[in-house]
């Protein structure tokens, strides 16, 4: 079963803190996403890579860096963590530009 | 910019009621239309449309693209407590950009 795998299901991490969220596929997919989703306000794209070392910023990347250094990762950076970054965040990729497969989701607190 | 709108953004029914979503779009090349049911973690796929008036039919669970009026619905019949998901219809365009999301439909199924 393909599979798209976030390391963290649950994260609690302190104000200023630098946060990691990594994501593996195991697709050789060579499209992957990184989303935020918050009630009221649906999925929202903070950047996403076509390919290995490139990367583009999505709607809402400020205060979030992107890292691809082998086709199967793409890690989620929080530099300096906010509480407005709390949030459900979810990985995605995909073959081609419309058949998305999720990770589980990683549930980031930020107090 | 491209824009999806789901409605209702809630919605409660009882068992065995049929349901109807709603999802309208904005999109400069449309290329593809999408259904995702969340449960209490990553997004699954349920339909892609391209083509208008191709009913798509799983189980229960069917729906239909309207190309003309830039709509889409989603139709659940004898709905079960199962059924109790956020529905997110997202839309591709033609270019090489990623999928936009609406904000979701939260459906509620109660016994």
């Amino acid at each position: 079963d393909v599979k798209v795998t976030q390391s963290s299901r649950y994260l609690v991490k302190r104000t200023g803190e630098k946060v990691f969220l990594e994501c593996v596929q195991d697709m050789d997919h060579e499209n992957m996403f990184w989303y935020r989703q918050d009630p009221g306000l649906g999925l929202r794209l903070i950047y996403f890579s076509y390919d290995v070392k490139m990367k583009e910023k999505g709607d809402i990347p400020e205060g979030y860096s992107v890292s691809r250094e082998k086709k199967e990762r793409f890690s989620l950076i929080l530099e300096s963590a906010s509480t407005n970054q709390t949030s459900m965040y979810l990985c995605a990729s995909s073959l081609n530009l419309y058949g998305y497969t999720f990770g589980s989701g990683t549930r980031l607190t930020v107090v | 910019e491209d824009k999806v709108v789901q409605s209702p953004l809630s919605l409660v029914v009882h068992e065995g009621d049929t349901v109807t979503l709603n999802c309208s779009y904005e999109v400069t090349n449309f290329r593809s239309l999408l259904w995702y049911k969340q449960e209490k973690k990553a997004p699954t796929f349920l339909f892609m449309l391209t083509s208008s008036g191709i009913e798509k039919k799983s189980g229960r669970l069917s729906s239909i693209l309207d190309k003309k009026e830039l709509f889409s619905i989603l139709n659940i019949t004898a709905t079960q407590t199962g059924d109790s998901a956020v529905y997110l219809c997202a839309v591709a365009d033609s270019g090489n950009t990623p999928l936009v999301f609406g904000k979701g439909t939260r459906l509620s199924v109660i016994a």
